[in-house]
């Protein structure tokens, strides 16, 4: 399966601390993209890194990509409550985007 | 901002019925995809479609169809609903760009199949 995998499942950190989340799939890729998914709701495109970039900001969040380990990471820094959300990588082959299954994270107060 | 709007947030069909999901975009997107989405398993393409009257399956189609008329409008067909349809169905879309397909999404609309 192309499917990247996000690691961990689920994560639970107090509020203003770091999250780090990661993604790892198995075959090249032109781009790989992070998502957010609030409770039943629909997917919002949060960042999106190429294959020839290794590191991208986005205000809050960084997303590292390391293609020789076929991985990619995202970090939230000074979390907030209303960051409680699924997280989810998509890896683009060009002819397809493939969804991962996600990560669960939960902001304690 | 891109809007995609689906037809129903909420909605219970009885099994052996026809049900119809409409999805809706106004930012003259080319593409358009249709997810479903269970816990453990993320989400998984049905259909999609790259122009006016074009579909291509997804991973898993079988059960459903869809139907593209107007370029704004994608909508997914459920036949015979059964109860392994219940799910969370979510539709996409997104430009022609072979660079970087980012989707949008729509809210999703959850289906029980009784």
């Amino acid at each position: 399966s192309q499917q990247g995998e996000e690691d961990p499942q689920a994560l639970s950190i107090q509020e203003g601390e770091n999250a780090t989340m990661n993604c790892s799939y198995k075959t090249s890729i032109n781009n790989l993209q992070w998502y957010r998914q609030n409770s039943g709701r629909g997917l919002v495109h949060l960042i999106l890194i190429r294959s020839n970039e290794r590191e991208k900001h986005s205000g809050r969040l960084r997303v590292t990509l390391d293609t020789s380990k076929k991985s990619s990471s995202l970090l939230i820094t000074a979390s907030r409550a209303a960051d409680t959300a699924s997280y989810f990588c998509a890896t683009d082959y060009g002819d397809k985007i493939i969804f991962g299954k996600g990560t669960r994270l939960h902001i304690l107060p | 901002d891109v809007k995609v709007t689906q037809s129903s947030r909420y909605l219970v069909k009885r099994t052996g019925e026809k049900v119809f999901l409409e999805c809706v975009q106004d930012m003259d997107h080319e593409n358009m995809f249709w997810y479903r989405q269970d816990p453990g398993l993320g989400l998984r393409l049905i259909y999609f479609s790259y122009d006016v009257k074009m579909k291509e399956k997804g991973d898993i189609p079988e059960g459903y169809s869809v139907s593209r008329e107007k370029k704004e409008r994608f909508s997914l067909i459920l036949e015979s609903a059964s109860t392994n349809q219940t799910s969370m169905y979510l539709c996409a879309s997104s430009f022609m760009d072979r660079e970087a397909d980012t989707q949008y999404f729509g809210p999703g609309t959850r289906l029980t199949v009784l």
